[in-house]
């Protein structure tokens, strides 16, 4: 198994312009999370789906979309790139219930700099 | 005041020490997951647990619900388990399971 599987690991953007960061999970599992780090902080969340065709905001969903039109794959839009989305992303995928919870399993992380 | 707390934030020490890594949180959980985050980026899962102790190799993770506090501890710790180490507080909002994240601890060990 690949586990998550994201892309790019880095990309520079110019301010104004989209992309798409990519992840995928070959585990099957129902849950998965977008989350970004910032210098000194801890892991906030963007966006998370417990399971394909649903998707609900997290802590800080402004300037991103998602999507989860099958269980293997979540990708995270920018629409309009800012400054203020320079970050390091993180895809996670988990296989979750209400009542309880899995491990986390995590990609390799994406690195975007928005000039 | 963060719901989760990491201390100490940065921790330095010598190979061959024991080493413990506090996390208090405030909010109730069905989980806490201690994780790992190597210099070059990547995020490992270490340990999920709700209760009592969890061990693996060197690494020993411990939970107090009642306290609602939980210790990392390595021993004979070695400069290989420099990282940051990150624990999260898992509970259900809206019946769904979310994270809160502490703000990590970064250990290094000196050989």
């Amino acid at each position: 198994n690949a586990g998550v599987t994201q892309t790019p690991k880095f990309r520079i953007l110019k301010i104004g312009q989209s992309m798409t960061l990519q992840c995928t999970q070959d585990m099957n599992h129902n849950y998965m999370y977008w989350y970004r780090q910032d210098p000194g902080m801890g892991l906030k969340l963007i966006y998370y789906s417990v399971g394909a065709g649903i998707t609900d905001k997290g802590e800080v969903p402004n300037g991103y979309n998602v999507s989860r039109s099958t269980t293997e794959d979540f990708p995270l839009r920018l629409e309009l790139a800012a400054p203020s989305q320079t970050s390091v992303y993180f895809c996670a995928s988990s296989y979750s219930r209400a009542l309880s919870t899995g491990e986390l399993f995590f990609g390799e992380g994406s690195r975007l700099t928005v000039l | 005041k963060n719901e989760v707390e990491q201390s100490p934030q940065n921790l330095t020490a010598q190979e061959g020490e024991f080493i413990t890594i506090n996390c208090s949180y405030s909010v109730g959980i069905s989980a806490l997951h201690w994780l790992q985050q190597h210099p070059g980026g990547g995020i490992v899962s270490l340990f999920m647990l709700s209760s009592g102790k969890k061990k693996h190799g060197r690494l020993i993770a411990t939970i107090n619900i009642q306290e609602k506090h939980s210790s990392l501890h390595i021993t004979a710790s070695h400069p290989r388990d420099s990282a940051v180490y990150i624990c999260a507080a898992q509970g259900q909002v809206q019946g769904a399971q979310k994270l809160v994240f502490g703000q990590g601890t970064r250990l290094t060990i000196n050989p």
